[in-house]
């Protein structure tokens, strides 16, 4: 069975700040997919980051960077210099491989709030 | 760039009916899914769908649900009677059958369902 967590419920900035949205996954899969999906107000998923298990080097784009940790099995996301824009729902999905389908497992989510 | 639609963008329906949620999905993909989302949750997956029949689905997928690919074009989420509990929003997606392995999904925009 594949599982994600995403301890993290709510967290709350103010504008400038650096955040991290933890994200851990369980599967028995050898090869298998992490995302990262934003959930904006408006409801949309926008997809932000595919990373394959057989790649462990961490992604950076612009304010966001990604930090994929196989030995503990995290991926988490940071964002820099986080803007209110940012303000969004953040879910970590896992995609299994040989055994798991092609079903995407998503976290719980975590509110992100960046005030003014 | 080509998306994913979806039709209507907000239903209500009076417990007891029949719902018929449509779906575009991307011109040249081959491989469709549907996945809710409680509101305030996470997102769940409900069913996937290639060549003309169902390829995997959840327990959440029982005998009220039904898909169908009527034409070229549309893919439908039928909830035959639908309970209160089936109150969510519902995510369309869709992948070029090439690109299963490694795995973007394209989600449409969501139809909200609202069960009185």
């Amino acid at each position: 069975a594949q599982k994600v967590t995403q301890a993290q419920t709510e967290i709350s900035v103010v504008e400038k700040e650096d955040v991290t949205l933890d994200c851990v996954y369980e599967t028995r899969d050898t090869t298998y997919y992490l995302f990262w999906y934003k959930q904006p107000p408006s409801g949309e998923l926008v997809f932000l980051i595919r990373r394959n298990s057989f790649d462990e080097q961490n992604e950076i784009s612009g304010r966001y960077s990604w930090n994929f940790q196989k030995s503990t099995s995290s991926f988490n996301f940071t964002i820099t210099a986080s803007q209110v824009v940012d303000s969004a729902v953040y879910f970590c999905a896992l995609k299994g491989g040989e055994t798991s389908g092609s079903r995407l497992t998503f976290g719980e989510g975590t509110q992100l709030t960046v005030n003014p | 760039e080509p998306e994913v639609t979806q039709t209507p963008s907000h239903q209500v329906t009076q417990m007891g009916q029949e719902v018929i949620l449509r779906c575009v999905p991307i011109s040249n993909h081959l491989y469709f899914y549907w996945y809710r989302q409680i509101l305030g949750q996470k997102v769940e997956f409900l069913v996937s769908f290639y060549n003309n029949e169902i390829s995997e689905k959840s327990e959440i997928f029982d005998d009220q649900f039904s898909v169908e690919r009527p034409d070229g074009s549309n893919f439908t989420l039928k909830i035959r009677s639908t309970k209160l509990e089936d109150s969510a929003m519902y995510f369309c997606a869709s992948i070029e059958h090439r690109q299963l392995s490694s795995y973007e999904q394209y989600f449409g925009p969501g139809t909200r369902l609202t069960v009185t």
